[in-house]
């Protein structure tokens, strides 16, 4: 199995600091995507990167950025939190032989203060 | 119009129900479609995948209908163990995915 860490499971932080949320993947698969899960709303894709150093962004990318300088780590970025920005963050991983699959961390609640 | 809908329930039913849950989604060019399991506090994790032919895995039977663009998971026998919520999800294409907001279900002893 596929094994999808996150840096923190929970996170509390004060408006307008700047925010690292790290997701590392041990298997070596290309594709990797940050998405945030609210009440109501279900997942919605932040960015993604099918490679290292490249990023897409998906359909909420205000306010956030992505790194990915390693095959296996991918960030997420909070330029500035905002209290809107409070949410459950999950990175999940897809193979690009088997694209049926995504593998996701167990998640991070982060609370904006 | 969301792009993937779900009843956000919560279905309450007794063990050894039979429990239905549907999805609909809005894009017809929509290529793959998926349910996912999601306990409490917990990440998703993928149920099975859903195929034109429709598809069972023990208790559990996907059915797709492209023509009225809905999915439906069907879950026989209902244990306490299945309690979760279930998503929807739809891909669009290359890696896209969309997520339904979810179906939360309890099973009751």
């Amino acid at each position: 199995d596929v094994k999808v860490t996150q840096s923190s499971r929970y996170l509390v932080k004060r408006t307008g600091e700047k925010v690292f949320l790290e997701c590392v993947q041990d298997m070596d698969h290309e594709n990797m995507f940050w998405y945030r899960q609210d009440p109501g709303l279900g997942l919605r894709l932040i960015y993604f990167s099918y490679d290292v150093k490249m990023k897409e962004k998906g359909d909420i990318p205000e306010g956030y950025s992505v790194s990915r300088e390693k095959k296996e780590r991918f960030s997420l970025i909070l330029e500035s939190a905002s209290t809107n920005q409070t949410s459950m963050y999950l990175c999940a991983v897809i193979s690009a032989g088997d694209q049926e699959t995504q593998y996701f961390g167990p998640g991070t609640r982060l609370l904006v203060l | 119009r969301k792009e993937v809908e779900q009843d956000p329930g919560p279905f309450n039913v007794p063990e050894g129900a039979t429990v239905a849950f549907n999805c609909t989604y809005s894009n017809s060019a929509s290529q793959s479609f998926f349910w996912y399991r999601q306990d409490c506090r917990k990440e998703p994790k993928l149920l099975m995948s859903v195929y034109s032919s429709g598809n069972e895995d023990g208790r559990f039977t996907a059915q797709l209908n492209r023509a009225s663009q809905y999915i439906s998971l069907l879950i026989r026998d209902s244990k306490l163990s299945d309690s979760a919520t279930y998503l929807c999800v739809v891909g669009t294409g290359g890696f896209k995915t969309i997520f339904g907001a979810g179906t939360r279900l309890f099973v009751k002893a």
